[in-house]
């Protein structure tokens, strides 16, 4: 079974460019998170899709990130503009949901360098 | 926030145990005890978790005490590729969908 892939793996980019970055679950998963670690600091939260929809999305640092599960498969996190604190490594996860005990498997992230 | 407490590093011999700490004494009764690791440059991997039994699979095992309020995740083995960052994490039962709140963890330095 393949486990959860990121892509880029890695990505630098110039203040106030754009970036996208996508994750795609385990096949099957409903629940899907994004995390950040920026640099020096530890893993944060950024949000929760269920399917679809967002279930949390109290991570989210401000407006500048927008995350989208459109179909409730792969997910798309942007970054526009992009800032130089935006620098990190960005990790999806994935769970099965459905009622079962919600182990979290982890991507390899996208670490992002904002230049 | 983070609600565990871990020594920052700890050391360990190839081939020896290494036992890794954790306090958790404001713990309820519905909240588990996670372990997750992450090796340089990956991302986080789950290990095992408990709610107050001593749980024992493949990678590791986890003893939780009698009052919950510690734990030790315990590689029998310890082998140069478990050189981690160790985090131990603390979440709510009966709610699958609950972050994960990672702290600083503990850095295991598995030497040779």
């Amino acid at each position: 079974e393949a486990g959860v892939t990121q892509f880029p793996s890695h990505s630098v980019i110039e203040k106030g460019q754009t970036v996208t970055l996508r994750c795609d679950p385990i096949s099957g998963h409903d629940n899907l998170y994004w995390y950040r670690r920026v640099m020096g600091k530890e893993i944060k939260f950024l949000l929760h899709f269920v399917k679809e929809s967002k279930q949390d999305e109290s991570g989210m640092p401000n407006n500048r990130f927008l995350a989208e599960r459109t179909g409730g498969t792969y997910s798309t996190l942007k970054v526009q503009p992009a800032e130089l604190e935006d620098s990190g490594v960005y990790f999806c996860a994935s769970s099965p949901g459905g009622g079962r005990m919600d182990t979290q498997y982890f991507g390899p992230g996208t670490r992002l360098t904002v230049l | 926030d983070a609600k565990t407490t871990q020594p920052p590093s700890m050391d360990c011999a190839e081939g020896r145990a290494a036992n890794l700490p954790c306090n958790h004494s404001t713990i309820s009764g519905n909240e588990y005890v996670y372990w997750y690791r992450q090796i340089h440059s990956q991302g986080p991997q789950y290990i095992i978790h408990g709610l107050k039994n001593n749980e024992t699979n493949e990678m590791a095992s986890l003893i939780i005490t009698e009052d919950r309020k510690s734990s030790t995740l315990i590689l029998p083995h310890a082998t140069l590729r478990d050189t981690a960052v160790y985090y131990c994490i603390v979440r709510m039962m009966n709610t699958g969908f609950q972050k994960l709140v990672f702290g600083t963890g503990t850095r295991l330095l598995v030497s040779p």
